[in-house]
C-alpha cells in the first residue's frame, strides 16, 4: 500500500516563528488532507489539497503531486498552534481509504 | 449543531467483556470510518462503510465488529478477541461528492482503557 512519511517528527518553536512541515508519499494520490490534532485529541481539518496551493490565514499548504510531496507552512506561530499535524492520503480506487503519516508534534512556547 | 458525535468520551473494559462505541453523524454523509490511534502513532483504519448495510474491513479489523443499519449511525464493538484494546478511537464521515470525494471529518474520539 501507499506509504506516508512526515518530517520532522518533533518541532519546538518560539511564539512568532515560522515553520514548514513536510509530507512525502510513495504513489500518486486522489486526495491529500492536512489535519491538526489538538491536545484533547480532536482532529481538525486544515486543508484538502491533492495538488496546488491553498492559504487560510496564517496557514498555507502546497502539494506537488508529480514529485509526491506536500508542505504545510505555519507563519507567526501561536501557542494555540501546538499539537500534532497529520498528513493523510487516498491513492484512489473504489474504497477511499485514507492512509495517515505518523505526524509532526509541534510545540510553540510563549 | 451539525457534526459527528462519539460517545462515551472515556470507556473502561474488563477482561472478557465486549464494549460498544457509538458514532452518530447528522451531516447526511454516505461514508463512515473507524480509526484506532496508539500513543505517538498515526491513525489506522479498522472498518469503513460506504453505504447503509454494507461495510468493509480496514487494515486492523481483527477483534472488532461493526454494523451500519442507519445512514447516521456506525457503532463499533470491541470484542474480547481484541487482546490489546487500549487506544484512542476516532470515527469519521465523508460526503463522497463528485467535487471532493473523500474529505473526511472527525468526531472527538473515545478513549478506551482495560481495567
Amino acid at each position: 500500500g501507499i506509504q506516508v512519511e512526515q518530517s520532522p517528527p518533533d518541532l519546538i518553536l518560539q511564539e512568532g516563528a515560522n515553520s514548514t512541515l513536510r509530507c512525502n508519499f510513495s504513489d500518486s494520490v486522489n486526495n491529500l488532507q492536512w489535519f491538526h490534532q489538538n491536545p484533547w485529541g480532536q482532529l481538525i481539518n486544515l486543508f484538502y489539497i491533492p495538488s496546488g496551493t491553498k492559504q487560510n490565514g496564517r496557514l498555507s499548504a502546497t502539494t506537488v503531486a508529480t514529485e509526491r510531496y506536500s508542505l504545510l507552512y505555519i507563519s507567526s506561530s501561536q501557542t494555540t498552534d501546538s499539537g500534532v499535524y497529520f498528513c493523510a492520503v487516498d491513492s484512489g480506487g473504489s474504497n477511499y481509504k485514507l492512509t495517515f503519516g505518523k505526524g509532526t508534534l509541534l510545540t510553540v512556547n510563549p | 449543531d451539525g457534526g459527528i458525535t462519539q460517545s462515551p468520551k472515556y470507556l473502561f473494559r474488563k477482561e472478557g467483556q465486549n464494549v460498544t462505541l457509538s458514532c452518530e453523524q447528522n451531516l447526511n454523509h454516505d461514508a463512515m470510518y473507524w480509526y484506532r490511534q496508539d500513543p505517538g502513532q498515526g491513525l489506522r483504519l479498522i472498518y469503513y462503510s460506504q453505504i447503509v448495510n454494507d461495510f468493509q474491513k480496514g487494515d486492523i479489523a481483527e477483534g472488532y465488529s461493526v454494523s451500519r443499519e442507519k445512514k447516521e449511525s456506525f457503532p463499533l464493538t470491541v470484542t474480547s478477541a481484541q487482546k490489546n484494546p487500549t487506544a484512542f478511537y476516532l470515527c469519521a464521515s465523508s460526503p463522497r461528492t463528485s467535487l471532493a470525494k473523500n474529505i473526511q471529518y472527525f468526531g472527538a474520539g473515545t478513549r478506551l482503557s482495560v481495567l
